[in-house]
């Protein structure tokens, strides 16, 4: 079955410390997203890529990098940088048409210990 | 600024029963897309139904239904027949096109919905 998938479901950052979130899909989508959500808020954008090699900040970048090497593949990284990176973070996938909605992994849980 | 909004955070409705979920938007481009998601307690987003700024007729989907006011900017979701399984929050997102932000979308804050039996 064609899908997201999000890796690990939760995580545990220490203090100073960069973790990477997984993000694959085998929609053959070209345009991928990543989103925080805080609880009990909406989903803000952080990046999104169009094409492969090209990617794009959104509304919260800052702390965040990511990178396009493959179709499939939108991995984000948490760096040290983000001083409040506890929250749920959100990967989703689209074709392009403005009637398309986007796909969305199950998500990853981050908190700090 | 914001330019999407839900403006009721919490929601009760009885089983069986319909339920409206409030949602304006904000945009000066004529052209533009609704979504609805669904979001329950364990995390995931499901899509639920679209609305085009130039389709005629408001979208249905099973029973979901999307009433909307193109000159009040509104897209209201209509959920008839509640069921215990439609507890969950709820968020109306709009897409623009144009340029390198064609497919993002702008979420609302979300609307807790809860069924009671």
């Amino acid at each position: 079955d064609g899908g997201i998938t999000q890796s690990p479901k939760y995580l545990f950052r220490k203090e100073g410390q960069n973790v990477t979130l997984s993000c694959e899909q085998n929609l053959n989508h070209d345009a991928m997203y990543w989103y925080r959500q805080d609880p009990g808020q909406g989903l803000r954008l952080i990046y999104y890529s169009q094409i492969v090699n090209d990617f794009q900040k959104g509304d919260i970048a800052e702390g965040y990098s990511v990178s396009r090497e493959k179709k499939e593949s939108f991995p984000l990284t948490v760096t040290s940088a983000q001083k409040n990176p506890t929250a749920f973070y959100l990967c989703a996938s689209t074709q392009t048409g403005m009637h398309q909605p986007q796909h969305f992994g199950d998500g990853t849980r981050l908190s700090i210990l | 600024a914001q330019k999407i909004t839900q403006t009721q955070p919490g929601m009760f409705v009885q089983e069986k029963e319909a339920v409206t979920l409030d949602c304006t938007y904000d945009t000066s481009d004529p052209s533009y897309g609704l979504f609805w998601y669904k979001q329950p307690s364990s995390g995931e987003m499901i899509f639920l139904i679209y609305q085009g700024s130039y389709d005629q007729q408001n979208a249905t989907e099973g029973r979901y239904s999307l009433n909307f006011q193109k000159a009040r900017k509104s897209a209201n979701l209509v959920i008839s027949a509640s069921q215990l399984g439609d507890s969950a929050m709820y968020f109306c997102a709009m897409r623009e096109p144009g340029g390198t932000s064609y497919g993002k979308l702008t979420f609302g804050q979300g609307t807790i919905l809860t069924v009671h039996p």
